[in-house]
């Protein structure tokens, strides 16, 4: 592994069944966040971790929840999808807490909700 | 609010020089990123202003204005490759990076 990976790549799923979207980095960096991107809208932050064991709501956190059981790993879970949780979901990573460290981010993940 | 503003498009010359602009209403101001994205890809950092004036950095400068909360991204000797859209985001008071939509710059040959 190498920098910030995701899984899956897309992902087809139908309203009100679960999905955990996986994001692993190897870059022993101490902040990781869940982003989604729509179009004609910016990034949007649906949760972050500062570090391993603490977890925070973003703009987004609606519908969604994380986990930060380990410095590399941050699940994001759907725990009953909806159509408007159709989007591209990103993963990032920074070496510190604050986002004025450069954030690395995950190739994304396609997800469609129908 | 907070609010980020950018063009939706932009249109360039290979050869030439472009610059997108950033505006920004936020709650507080800890700094002002520049991403690029390629399309179907994930965005990657360009640069970072947090004082006033320009930063250069090869054929990429990013200026910035904190009175009039603006700020630019200026890309000279256009390559194809330059072909993507160009993310504006601030980071707030409580130091979370706030996002504009972002500005797809096309290339022509």
């Amino acid at each position: 592994i190498a920098g910030i990976t995701q899984a899956p790549t897309s992902q087809i799923l139908a309203a009100g069944r679960r999905m955990t979207l996986r994001c692993t980095q190897d870059m022993r960096h101490n902040a990781m966040y869940w982003y989604r991107q729509d179009l004609g809208l910016g990034l949007r932050l649906i949760h972050y971790s500062n570090t391993a064991g603490t977890t925070g709501k973003g703009e987004v956190p609606d519908g969604y929840s994380v986990s930060r059981a380990n410095t590399d790993d941050f699940p994001l879970t759907l725990a009953s999808a909806v159509p408007s949780q159709t989007s591209v979901y990103f993963c990032a990573s920074s070496d510190g807490g604050r986002s004025t460290d450069t954030q690395y981010f995950g190739p994304g993940t396609r997800l469609t909700v129908l | 609010g907070q609010n980020i503003d950018q063009p939706t498009e932009m249109t360039a010359t290979e050869g030439a020089i472009v610059q997108i602009n950033c505006t920004y209403q936020t709650s507080g101001f800890n700094g002002l990123f520049w991403y690029q994205q390629h399309a179907g890809e994930a965005p990657t950092f360009l640069s970072y202003n947090v004082l006033d004036g320009l930063e250069e950095k090869g054929r990429f400068s990013s200026f910035l204005s904190r009175s009039k909360g603006y700020s630019y991204l200026l890309l000279k000797e256009l390559q194809m490759k330059d072909s993507a859209s160009y993310l504006c985001a601030v980071e707030d008071s409580n130091y979370q990076l706030i996002w504009g939509a972002g500005t797809k710059l096309i290339i022509k040959p």
